[in-house]
This record gives structure tokens, sequence and C-alpha cells, in this order.
């Protein structure tokens, strides 16, 4: 059963700094990841797709990294803004059962 | 990306009521799914929204207590039917856009349901 584990549960920064969002799954067989960002009591903001077949994607200020051997992804931040705050919820595509599976998340804050 | 339009964005019911939340996408999508997210928890596929036919339940989600329609590619509905407050949570409709196992998924603004 694919399982996935985000790490950090919760992460605190300066405005300014670069920083990393972990995201770990059990099973390898996987179609794509996608990096979602969700405000308080707001839906989900798609911010990255990387298909199995990738190894990064960029978008802005923003780089996801995919490790399918490992079973890996980072989502990068460059220079933190106060308006990152947010939840990033990452979610792998089982090969297995054609399902997105979320991870727990990680709630950012960035101070000014 | 697809524009997702869900309404209520929140309420408040009674228990032992039900409630209709309406999913509107913008344009034709593969797949609608509805999830729901628990205080303090990831989100939790509840069915997948099949076009004019029944929807695909998962584990622990029965049609009686979820009924879903999906009449045409742009709209689907999610009742919660029977409520209680174990009911309480955001739900969460989304659509696919792209092939079955490479597209990309979209969500609307959540419906904040409480049930009291």
């Amino acid at each position: 059963k694919q399982e996935v584990t985000q790490i950090p549960a919760a992460l605190s920064v300066p405005e300014g700094e670069n920083l990393v969002l972990n995201c770990s799954f059990t099973d390898s067989a996987i179609y794509n990841l996608q990096w979602f960002r969700q405000d308080p009591g707001k839906g989900l903001t798609s911010l990255l797709l990387i298909q199995s077949s990738q190894r990064e994607q960029t978008s802005g200020r923003l780089n996801a990294s995919l490790d399918k051997s490992s079973g890996r992804s980072t989502l990068y931040i460059a220079a933190s803004q106060p308006g990152d705050s947010a939840t990033y919820l990452c979610a792998v595509g089982s090969s297995n059962t054609g399902k997105l599976i979320f991870g727990q998340g990680t709630t950012l804050q960035v101070k000014p | 990306s697809a524009v997702i339009s869900q309404k209520p964005s929140r309420d408040i019911c009674q228990r032992g009521t039900s409630l209709t939340i309406q999913c509107q996408v913008d344009s034709q999508v593969t797949m609608m799914f509805w999830y729901r997210q628990q205080p303090g928890q990831s989100l939790t596929l509840i069915a997948t929204a099949n076009q004019g036919s029944e929807a695909t339940y998962e584990s622990g989600f029965v049609i009686d207590k979820f009924p879903i329609s999906r009449p045409n590619l742009t709209f689907s509905t999610l009742t919660v039917s029977n409520m209680s407050p174990e009911d309480s949570s955001i739900y969460l409709c989304s659509a696919q856009r792209g092939g079955v196992n490479t597209g990309e998924l979209f969500f609307g603004e959540g419906s904040r349901l409480t049930v009291l």
C-alpha cells in the first residue's frame, strides 16, 4: 500500500531564506507527483506537476525534484516571502490504483 | 488550469439532515473526484464521479451515505446524507485534465460543513 510522508510537519523561517520541503513515498510505481498549496480554510492550488519520466519542474521561485528510485521528492522555495505561508501538500499518483495519495502536509510560516 | 466552482462554500447543518454540494468546472474534464478533509487532516478520496453512471467509491465510503451524480463532463454533486457531527469536514471537488495516468489535478475552494 502506498504511503506518503512529509517532513517536517511544520516549519518557521525568516523572510528571504531558501528552504526545502520533503516528501517520501513507499512504492516507486507512480505515474506522477504533484505539489499543492493550501491556505487556511481554502481549497488546493496546484503548484507543480512532475511526470514519472521527469526529474524536476520549475515555476518561478519554486523547484520540485523527483527521484523515483529512492521514493523522494523535494520542493525548493527560493527567497521565501510572508505570502508563501501556507500548508504544502504532495500527492503521488499510484500506478497500481490510478489514485492520488496525499501526504499530511508541511505547514510553513515565513516571518517578516 | 481548470476553474472549479463549488457551492455552498460553507454551511451549518443539523444532525439528521442532508446537504448537496455542487461542483461546476469551466470546461470538459476527463475525471472528477470528491475528497474529504477532516479537521487537521490530509485529504481522503471519497469517490470517483463517473459521467452517466454510478460513482466508484473508496473503501469506507458508501453510496447511501454519499450519493454522487455526474450528469455531464463539467458538473457533479455530492450529497452528505443523514449527517452527524463526525461528518463535519471540508469537502473538496477536483477535476483532472489530460490522460488518466498523466493528468494534472485541480481543486475547488471546498465546502466547509459543520454539523451540530
